[in-house]
């Protein structure tokens, strides 16, 4: 077990929805990392937060967006879902800049869009 | 920006016999350099992993180098058991602490017994 949480584990819906997927990170790591793996794709940074706010970003659609709240949790929105948006979706935490390089990843979330 | 090439894309050996699986990267800003392991349909587990400012680092039946020169590295596993079957995922990150991991393609470890 990392000590990073996601909810939910999976995630089944249709086409043109809208989902939010959530992250718990570590217990003290202030920076939390996006990750989208499909077959074809690999594993895809999305977008970086450090301490609320956004320090790096990837290739994240602009139907992707993302937040740290004051608590360090995270939350991924996606919206307007298409059929390829299906993947697994992993955050991963991480300390803050200068210290801990490691990052940890979480459970993951799977996504199927019908 | 950064891209991380992997190779093999599949590895099959006996059990007992050692695995080198072997990573380019394009960017030599890159200074830190790990490894996951990941099992079917779990999380990617950090194995090990290595600083620009390391030649090699090894832990028990795994081992890291690095050649910064080349911009290569690799994953040796000795000793292989049926465990370490798994797709296993080089990655790169540039700058200080903190910042994203870009993958390489994995490499699928079958390990027969």
């Amino acid at each position: 077990d990392s000590g990073v949480t996601q909810t939910p584990k999976h995630l089944i819906t249709a086409t043109g929805q809208r989902v939010t997927l959530r992250c718990s990170p570590r217990s003290g790591d202030l920076s939390v990392y996006w990750y989208q793996q499909s077959l074809d794709q690999g594993l895809q940074f999305l977008i970086q937060y450090y301490n609320g706010e956004e320090r790096a970003k990837g290739n994240i659609l602009e139907r992707f967006s993302a937040q740290q709240f004051p608590d360090l949790h995270s939350e991924l929105n996606l919206s307007s879902l298409e059929l390829g948006d299906s993947a697994l979706y992993f955050c991963a935490s991480s300390v803050s800049p200068g210290g801990s390089y490691e990052q940890y990843f979480g459970p993951g979330t799977r996504l199927t869009v019908t | 920006g950064e891209n991380v090439e992997q190779h093999p894309s599949t590895l099959s050996v006996q059990e007992g016999d050692s695995a080198v699986i072997k990573c380019t990267y394009s960017d030599s800003a890159s200074n830190y350099f790990p490894w996951y392991k990941q099992e079917l349909g779990k999380r990617p587990q950090l194995i090990i992993d290595i600083r620009s400012n390391v030649g090699e680092k090894k832990d028990q039946r795994i081992a890291v180098t690095l050649n910064k020169t080349a911009k290569h590295f690799s994953l040796h596993i000795t000793e292989t058991q049926p465990e370490d079957s798994a797709v296993y995922f080089c990655a790169a990150s540039i700058g200080n602490a903190g910042n994203m991991l870009t993958f390489g393609g994995g490499t699928r470890l079958m390990v027969k017994p």
